[in-house]
């Protein structure tokens, strides 16, 4: 079955460590996106990459970082920086940048 | 960028149809007008999307106003699976452009 999956489900770190979450697709999709959502509000992008080597910063980047090596994979690393990083991580796909996305089921982080 | 305007909250009864209205009255002529849904702690799904013709899929209908100022989704018959958190997003595919997720229409359905 093709997909997007995003692992863990569930994620605690404790205060000033650095964490990835990880997100692996097999649709053969060249985009890939990172979002955050708080509690009740809508979802706000944190990096994207339109292809593979490549990447760019969304609207809240500060304190998060990515990389993108493999076609498949787009790991985020929410480091120290990142002042409040609890938060439910989503990743998502297109098979190119501006068509439609496909999610996957979501990281939620609790940093203590 | 082109900005939509959704009420925050509806209500529906089980089986009958669900009207979703969005408005977007700065919307340009290349802008897609996407629909989205996210149920309880799950990642959004798509729903829709359409230009300016009504368009219809095995999960709802989109109906676009003349002026493509507004635009509704419309679920046929709703089920209690419907509740969820449902997007409208407008999409340019000019390089560059991003689906801007805002606060979406929570949908609660009733047996």
């Amino acid at each position: 079955d093709g997909g997007i999956t995003q692992s863990p489900k569930y994620l605690f770190r404790k205060e000033g460590q650095n964490v990835t979450l990880s997100c692996e697709q097999n649709l053969n999709h060249d985009a890939m996106y990172w979002y955050r959502q708080d509690p009740g509000q809508g979802l706000r992008l944190i990096y994207y990459s339109q292809i593979v080597n490549d990447f760019q910063k969304g609207d809240i980047a500060e304190g998060y970082s990515v990389s993108r090596e493999k076609k498949e994979s787009f790991p985020l690393t929410v480091t120290s920086a990142q002042k409040n990083p609890t938060a439910f991580y989503l990743c998502a796909s297109s098979i190119s940048h501006g068509k439609k996305q496909f999610f996957g089921p979501g990281t939620r982080l609790t940093v203590l | 960028d082109a900005k939509t305007t959704q009420p925050n909250s509806m209500e529906s009864n089980e089986e009958e149809p669900v009207h979703l209205p969005c408005n977007h009255s700065t919307i340009s002529g290349t802008d897609y007008i996407h629909w989205y849904r996210q149920l309880p702690s799950q990642g959004p799904e798509y729903v829709i999307h359409g230009l300016t013709s009504n368009v219809n899929n095995r999960m709802a209908s989109l109906a676009i106003a003349e002026d493509r100022k507004s635009s509704t989704l419309i679920l046929h018959r709703a089920t209690l699976r419907d509740a969820a958190v449902y997007y409208c997003i407008l999409l340019n595919n000019n390089a560059g452009n991003m689906l801007t997720f805002g606060g979406g229409t929570r949908l609660m359905v009733k047996p």
